[in-house]
């Protein structure tokens, strides 16, 4: 009964680190995407995927890679962290038609000095 | 584009008491409608959806929302409120391959 699986929980990182935020689903669903949530902005789509092998920008994608080689992993890169993307990120994913309604991981509190 | 707007930061209520949380939309054609509940430090849980069909749409823990297309709101409700129901709430509404949120209504029940 997992669900969306979120790793790590939190992490403090120093300007122009990289690193990788994990994300897997075991619901078999086709889209996967990834949010990020700032105060008094509700959440705003960084990066989202249709089905393995196909990735596609969001609303906020600048300093933020993904890459879909299964149906169930969908992880985020950090190439050179700045303290702008200090936020809480969160990987969602529903079954395709989009009036699904989106299953949430638990988040990552990432903070950037 | 899509949007929605929650025009309440907060929204604070007394147990027992009915709550309304305001949401109101703007969308070409037919709105697919949901609202989120997050609690601390989790991620966001499913209340209800607006497809099509009856305005009034019932989701989990005793929610409602009325969806009304003349005012283009969708208004979560409760007849009674709990304690428990103190949390973030958001409305949002499904594009092809995004969800649009606002940006939260933080509800507060108090004892």
């Amino acid at each position: 009964n997992a669900g969306v699986t979120q790793t790590p929980k939190f992490q403090v990182l120093k300007t122009g680190q990289s690193m990788t935020l994990q994300c897997a689903q075991d619901m078999n669903h086709e889209y996967m995407s990834w949010y990020r949530q700032d105060p008094g902005m509700g959440l705003r789509l960084i990066h989202y995927s249709v089905g393995a092998g196909i990735t596609d920008q969001g609303e906020v994608p600048n300093g933020y890679n993904v890459s879909r080689s299964t149906t169930e992993d969908f992880p985020l890169r950090l190439l050179s962290a700045a303290p702008s993307q200090t936020s809480v990120y969160f990987c969602a994913s529903s079954a395709v038609p989009s009036r699904e309604k989106l299953f949430f991981g638990s988040g990552t509190q990432l903070s950037v000095l | 584009a899509q949007s929605v707007a929650q025009p309440e930061d907060q929204v604070n209520v007394a147990e027992g008491n009915p709550l309304t949380v305001k949401c109101t939309y703007s969308v070409s054609g037919n709105p697919y409608l949901f609202w989120y509940v997050q609690y601390p430090n989790r991620g966001l849980q499913f209340l209800l959806k607006y497809i099509t069909g009856d305005n009034l749409v019932k989701g989990s823990y005793g929610f409602e929302a009325e969806f009304n297309k003349s005012q283009t709101s969708f208004h979560l409700k409760k007849p009674s409120a709990l304690v428990s129901d103190s949390a973030l709430y958001f409305c949002a509404v499904r594009e092809v391959n995004d969800m649009r949120f606002g940006a939260g209504t933080r509800l507060t029940v108090k004892p």
